[in-house]
């Protein structure tokens, strides 16, 4: 079974600043895979990253990058330069990878934080 | 653009009513997954489809059903509607496999049953 956590139900930033939003997660898998995913109000779930357990580095897509401690089973989203347009609500997920890092695409998300950038 | 597209976008229904959403799934992607995500929460896993066949079932009863198609297309079907299955329906497709991971969605189906 998997659980994600995130804590934050609404941040605000100013625009052009930096801003964390938290995900800790819990599973038994020994190799899983983390998303961010990017849900406007019109209701389409954007993929922003992802970060497999077994990566060492973490992962990084333009301004946004995954802070992962994997001891600590967190999974934090960094926005930089924040843009009006990065208002939405952001969902933290989880999937657990089979043999061989095999995946199957079934997602458990959290309950997700509403991000509110101000200029 | 995820190349997942999803009709239709808006629908109304009546409570014991019968519906079809569709979902076409982005070219090559081998599995699609159907979540429900009701006002307020994170979308929840109904099932996965791989060649054609149920790869996994989340919590939801039987009367939700789905079917994927050769062409990658697929279709949830859910019978005997309630009020409760109100909610944002979201298709997504991947590729069953063993390097890397993408799982894309389409738009959603919003569902209102009156």
């Amino acid at each position: 079974a998997q659980k994600i956590t995130q804590t934050q139900p609404g941040m605000f930033v100013q625009e052009k600043e930096a801003v964390t939003l938290d995900c800790t997660y819990d599973t038994s898998d020994q190799s899983y895979g983390l998303f961010w995913y990017k849900q406007p109000s019109s209701g389409e779930m954007i993929f922003l990253i992802y970060q497999g357990s077994y990566d060492e580095q973490n992962a990084t897509e333009g301004r946004y990058s995954l802070n992962f401690q994997k001891a600590r089973k967190s999974a934090n989203l960094v926005i930089s330069a924040s843009q009006l347009g990065d208002s939405a609500m952001y969902f933290c997920a989880m999937e657990g990878l089979g043999a061989g890092g095999t995946s199957y695409g079934k997602l458990t998300f959290g309950q997700g934080t509403i991000l509110t950038v101000h200029p | 653009e995820t190349g997942v597209t999803q009709s239709p976008t808006h629908l109304i229904k009546t409570r014991g009513q019968q519906v079809t959403l569709r979902c076409s799934s982005q070219s090559g992607h081998n599995t699609v997954s159907w979540y429900q995500q009701a006002l307020g929460q994170g979308p929840q896993f109904i099932f996965q489809y791989y060649r054609e066949e149920e790869n996994g079932r989340g919590n939801f009863p039987p009367r939700f059903s789905g079917l994927q198609f050769p062409n990658y297309s697929s279709e949830l079907n859910v019978n005997a509607l309630e009020l409760d299955d109100s909610a944002l329906y979201l298709c997504a497709s991947s590729l069953l496999s063993s390097s890397g991971n993408t799982i894309y969605f389409g738009e959603g189906s919003w569902l209102t049953v009156v």
